[in-house]
């Protein structure tokens, strides 16, 4: 089955560090991905969706500037948080569609728990 | 726009027992019907999903879900729960146009006691 790969599973740092994720598609291309954050004990929030070779549509409310997302390659895709501080804290997560084959539901990686201190 | 409800927000069930997780939704479209399964500190697995067709869907470890296009819910079901069923539960719609977006219900916890 399709699976989607997120890199690193958990990460802490210092505030003002810029940290990466990676989601990678590794059986299946992906022209679109999509970038949730999860609080705890909430729901997950649909922060943006991640187009290969152009811009990234955000959710309202979430900044751009400071969630850099790019979309290089059809089975990679790479969130950044710039200069994070602790209430960036949190679980993201990010999924991918299996393109050509109608309603296919999102495949999810497994997280990326992210701790500011 | 669509929206998830899923009210009960823990379910505490014996093993071996039934359970229904509900969830509503609300949609001036038609939907596409999921519910996912989330372990702690991964990320989600589909357990089933609803396109069209039978309205009644069977899913991955047991699991089914009843679409009630009146009622507009996707209740989840199992007829008899293991101690491997603790995890969170959560449903989600998306629109039948290929926007992929999905919306999410707040989840419910479900808990197995032994």
């Amino acid at each position: 089955g399709a699976v989607v790969s997120q890199h690193p599973s958990r990460v802490i740092c210092k505030s003002g560090t810029s940290v990466k994720i990676e989601c990678r598609s590794l059986d299946f291309q992906a022209t679109t991905m999509f970038w949730y954050r999860q609080f705890p004990k909430k729901s997950l929030m649909l922060m943006a969706t991640s187009n290969e070779g152009s811009k990234a549509t955000y959710e309202q409310g979430v900044e751009k500037d400071k969630f850099l997302i790019n979309h290089a390659s059809l089975t990679l895709s790479t969130l950044t948080v710039t200069s994070a501080h602790p209430e960036d804290s949190s679980f993201y997560i990010c999924s991918a569609s299996v393109p050509g084959q109608g309603a296919q539901p999102q495949h999810f990686g497994d997280g990326t728990r992210l701790s500011i201190l | 726009a669509q929206s998830v409800t899923q009210l009960d927000s823990q379910v505490p069930v014996f093993e071996e027992a039934p359970v229904e997780l509900r969830c509503n939704y609300s949609s001036s479209v038609s939907v596409y019907l999921f519910w996912y399964v989330q372990y702690p500190n991964q990320g989600l697995q589909l357990l089933l999903k609803y396109l069209s067709g039978s309205t009644l869907v069977k899913g991955i470890n047991g699991f089914e879900a009843e679409f009630n296009k009146s009622q507009t819910s996707f209740h989840l079901r199992k007829p008899s729960v293991h101690i491997s069923d603790t995890a969170e539960y959560f449903c989600a719609v998306s629109d039948t146009f290929g926007n992929e977006k999905l919306t999410f219900g707040t989840g419910t916890r479900l808990t197995i006691i032994p």
